[in-house]
């Protein structure tokens, strides 16, 4: 079975902190890594993405890393609010399927005042 | 852009009946669909993709008669649970997929399911 490892499971940040994720996929890079961001009781809204041509990509506060070598990419949130307490979700393509992804096990991040 | 809209956004109902969920791309097309099924705490679990104008495709271990999915137009998919019963409760939502845009999904905002 195909999978994306996440790391940590759970983060506390304190407010204006740096918040790092990281991801781990098995397949062959291809199309987009991204992020997602999904509050208690909501779906979850796409945060960033990033192509395995790139090494880097910064949106805001936002900023995923990506390491095709070692099959490995992060997100960085920087000046981290608790408004950006949420469970995060990165996404991997399969390798066999050009629309589906999978989705790592979660990061449970609370941002603490 | 990218809106997806998931209707209704809560639902009980009881066991034995069936309950529709909608899913519509409000200001694109979408060729291809997704619905997923999410338990508390844990990660988005593929049940199928949906593709306009022709079956699903059902991941293994998804009963499709159970769930049955309908793609009838490039803006609306369908998933109606059938004769559900208290273990089928549970969170779930569905994607789109912009065409030109890989495999980026766009998301509903979830339906919570509840079988008395």
């Amino acid at each position: 079975q195909q999978q994306v490892k996440q790391s940590p499971q759970s983060l506390i940040v304190q407010k204006g902190g740096i918040s790092i994720i990281n991801c781990a996929y098995e397949n062959t890079a291809f199309d987009y890594f991204p992020w997602y961001q999904q509050f208690p009781g909501k779906g979850p809204a796409l945060l960033i993405a990033i192509r395995p041509d790139v090494s880097e990509k910064k949106e805001g506060r936002f900023t995923i890393s990506f390491n095709k070598s070692a099959k490995q990419f992060s997100l960085h949130i920087m000046d981290s609010q608790p408004g950006d307490s949420a469970t995060y979700f990165c996404a991997a393509p399969t390798g066999t399927s050009y629309d589906k992804v999978i989705f790592g096990p979660g990061t449970s991040l609370s941002v603490i005042p | 852009g990218a809106v997806v809209s998931q209707h209704p956004s809560w639902v009980i109902c009881k066991s034995g009946t069936s309950v529709k969920i909608e899913c519509r791309s409000l200001d694109f097309q979408a060729t291809t669909m997704f619905w997923y099924r999410q338990f508390p705490k844990q990660s988005l679990m593929l049940m199928a993709t949906s593709n306009e104008g022709s079956k699903a495709t059902y991941e293994q271990g998804v009963e499709k008669d159970k769930f049955l999915i309908n793609h009838a137009s490039l803006t609306l998919s369908t998933l109606t649970v059938t004769s559900a019963h208290p273990e089928d409760s549970s969170f779930y939502i569905c994607s789109a997929r912009v065409s030109g845009a890989g495999n980026i999904q766009y998301f509903g905002a979830g339906t919570r399911l509840s079988v008395l």
